[in-house]
């Protein structure tokens, strides 16, 4: 079964740091691209970051440019997410999303699997 | 604000025909495919339509995409209840570095 499980969202004040790790199955993990997409309370889906195949490429939305970084282990099967200098307007349900290609974006290409995401909360 | 604009919300009776319309601009929908997504309260969301009008399978074909100029529409015909849901466009964004853009969602109730 090809399945995305999340894990490592917690309660975090703000300007703390907080790790997201993405733990892969049923696929081959480095065929594909991997993203991050998040949605806050009352809001709508928001692309937070994606990687490539090999992890060279990496893009991420404004909001959290230079203060998240996205990687990969393809031996692991797993994606982090690691988020530095966290703002309360980072409090959101996170899920990473399987790409179906192998660059961060490919004409067609679309997010086709999805994990159930895992909850940060960014307060004092 | 959303670089994809969608209606809020939409409505429809059991078996009618109802759109959902994601309106882009050159950048995003004009040069690039548009997905669809269908998102139940604390669900992840599903693929629904990829490439425009695409379904992947399981997909129902009472749900169908079209896309013309910068704007792309959702279908879904035959309403049923278990169709009510919260649905996104997306699409890549070409403009500066290049990001992924959604709609800010259209949450459709069956009436």
């Amino acid at each position: 079964e090809v399945q995305l499980v999340e894990s490592g969202g917690d309660l975090v004040q703000p300007g703390r740091s907080l790790r997201l790790s993405c733990a892969a199955s049923g696929f081959t993990f480095d065929d594909y691209a991997m993203h991050w997409v998040r949605q806050a309370p009352g809001k709508g889906l928001e692309w937070v970051s994606s990687i490539s195949w090999n992890g060279v490429a990496t893009g991420y939305a404004d909001s959290v440019k230079g203060r998240f970084t996205l990687s990969r282990d393809n031996a692991k099967n797993s994606l982090y997410l690691q988020m530095n200098s966290l703002r309360a307007e980072d409090t959101a349900f996170y899920y990473c999303a399987k790409a179906t290609c192998s660059s961060i974006n490919c004409y067609g290409g679309a997010f086709d699997i999805w994990g159930q995401g895992t909850l940060v909360t960014v307060s004092s | 604000q959303s670089v994809l604009t969608q209606p809020p919300s939409a409505s429809g009776t059991p078996g009618q025909r109802v759109t959902i319309s994601c309106s882009g601009s050159r950048s995003t929908i004009g040069i690039n495919t548009v997905t669809w997504y269908q998102r139940f309260p604390g669900m992840a969301p599903k693929l629904l339509i990829y490439s425009d009008n695409q379904r992947p399978s399981g997909v129902p074909d009472r749900f169908s995409g079209s896309k013309s100029g910068t704007s792309a529409s959702l279908a879904i015909s035959g309403l049923q209840s278990e169709d009510e849901a919260d649905y996104y466009c997306t699409a890549w964004d070409d403009s500066l570095s290049g990001h992924w853009v959604f709609g800010g969602g259209t949450k459709l109730t069956v009436l």
